[in-house]
């Protein structure tokens, strides 16, 4: 696709449910970034990915927290037993390469709402 | 502690008119400065990236400075567009860092109107 797409857009589940969010990169692209915006908040960063390896988790906030990217393309985000403060919305960016200037594309978020 | 602020916090103007928003930070070892543009329900689109060599980048009437000894950055927007309104948000990479690890300020939300 033209963008970075992520789906669902919207996910609302009740606590303690497992959820997936899926991230697809623009083609090409070999680093794929994770944050997590809350209202009013700049995004914060959660993880990041060099191909299929997680280069940096060091943002995930606790072990509920996982994601993937198997083929270095697409990416899962996984959150387990979720709680009501994992409600935010997920960002994922991607790009070219890791050099310090490029730059990242973020695709629309998926907003989560732990109920 | 890396820390990038923003202000002002919101920001109320009239079409057609100009601004100009801050950020300072604290980032440290410096790579370079980002604004992004973030309308409601979307993901933020970049505007510019400046190194630490570079005092102003243009692009179209979003024109950013940097001033890496004082730690400053500011972004201009000229004759501004009821579009503009969205929320502007500063981003510090720390030299050395992960790529994925950009510094977020909160941003300033801006509202255009006729």
């Amino acid at each position: 696709g033209a963008g970075v797409s992520q789906t669902p857009s919207n996910k609302v589940t009740e606590k303690g449910k497992y959820v997936e969010l899926r991230c697809d990169p623009i083609s090409g692209h070999t680093a794929l970034y994770w944050y997590r915006q809350s209202l009013g908040q700049g995004p914060e960063f959660l993880i990041y990915f060099q191909g299929t390896g997680a280069a940096d988790d060091s943002g995930l906030p606790n072990d509920r927290f996982f994601a993937v990217r198997p083929e270095g393309s697409v990416s899962t985000l996984k959150i387990q037993r979720t709680e009501r403060g994992d409600s935010a919305v997920y960002l994922c960016a991607s790009s070219l390469d890791t050099g310090a200037v490029t730059e990242a594309f973020f695709g629309q978020g998926t907003r989560l709402t732990v109920v | 502690k890396n820390q990038v602020e923003q202000s002002p916090q919101s920001l109320i103007i009239l079409e057609g008119k100009n601004c100009t928003l801050q950020c300072n930070y604290t980032v440290s070892p410096f790579s370079n400065l980002r604004w992004y543009k973030q309308d409601t329900g979307r993901g933020p689109v970049s505007l510019t990236i400046m190194t630490f060599s570079e005092n102003t980048k243009s692009n179209g009437r979003y024109t950013a400075t940097l001033d890496a000894d004082t730690k400053q950055s500011s972004l201009h927007i000229t004759a501004s567009q009821l579009s503009d309104s969205a929320s502007y948000i500063c981003v510090v990479s720390k030299m050395g860092g992960s790529q994925g690890n950009l510094i977020f300020g909160k941003g300033t939300k801006l509202s255009v109107k006729p």
